[in-house]
């Protein structure tokens, strides 16, 4: 199975920050028709995961633009440029390009 | 809007299965595959599989093949996950999610405590 390797495992941040959340993958999540099957999520405290970035950069409907991810390959990163209160959760990064389809082990987003 | 309702909290005992719902709303059901996760402490976040709610199909994380099977209704626009045989290890909140490769959805998740 692709193993996804998130860090740091914890970020502790204050509001106006700007920081960033790296996934790095066992193996090229590059797909053979072309698309980078790499996605970003969040999860607030007693809430489902929420999808944030889909396809390595794209930024999903309603999603502030203060969110942003890159990379290709096996290295990939989420960058949030000004922390707002309401951003923190456990971050995860998630391929779906290999079957099966794994997550990284999560980031947790905290105040300093 | 579009939204994933999933049935409420199980306790069940050990060696027994139970059969958790998702009941899609406010998107045609048959245009998007559903997927199913598991979240434990543990564990994290763990893929168990997807159907095809068109034609049935399926697709399952070989770690999940003979523990959950999934399957729809379609004229309710619900899909359904069967845990069988379940042990404490089976005990998580599982979530539905629109969706194969790109889950913009989410149930609101179902809590399984096994135990006896």
């Amino acid at each position: 199975d692709v193993v996804l390797t998130q860090t740091p495992p914890t970020l502790s941040a204050t509001i106006g920050q700007s920081v960033s959340i790296s996934c790095r993958s066992s193996q090229s999540l590059l797909h053979s028709n072309g698309n980078t099957y790499l996605n970003w999520l969040l999860q607030r405290p007693g809430q489902p995961p929420q999808l944030l970035i889909y396809l390595v950069s794209r930024l999903e409907s309603g999603v502030p633009n203060r969110f942003s991810g890159s990379g290709s390959g096996t290295d990939f990163t989420l960058k949030i440029s000004g922390v707002e209160a309401e951003d923190l959760g456990v971050y995860y990064c998630v391929q779906s390009t290999h079957a099966p389809h794994t997550f990284g082990a999560g980031t947790k987003l905290e105040l300093k | 809007q579009v939204q994933l309702q999933q049935s409420g909290a199980e306790l069940a005992k050990p060696g027994s299965s139970v059969k958790i719902s998702c009941k899609a709303s406010g998107y045609t059901f048959t245009s998007y595959y559903i997927s199913w996760i598991k979240q434990t402490t543990g564990q994290g976040l763990e893929y168990i599989g997807y159907i095809n709610t068109g034609s049935g199909g399926t697709n399952y994380n070989e770690k999940f093949k003979g523990k959950a099977t999934l399957t729809v209704d379609k004229s309710s626009s619900t899909a359904f996950m069967q845990l069988s045989s379940l042990t404490p290890d089976d005990s998580a909140v599982y979530y539905c999610a629109r969706g194969a490769a790109i889950r913009a959805y989410w149930g609101q998740g179902t809590l399984v405590t096994v135990s006896s």
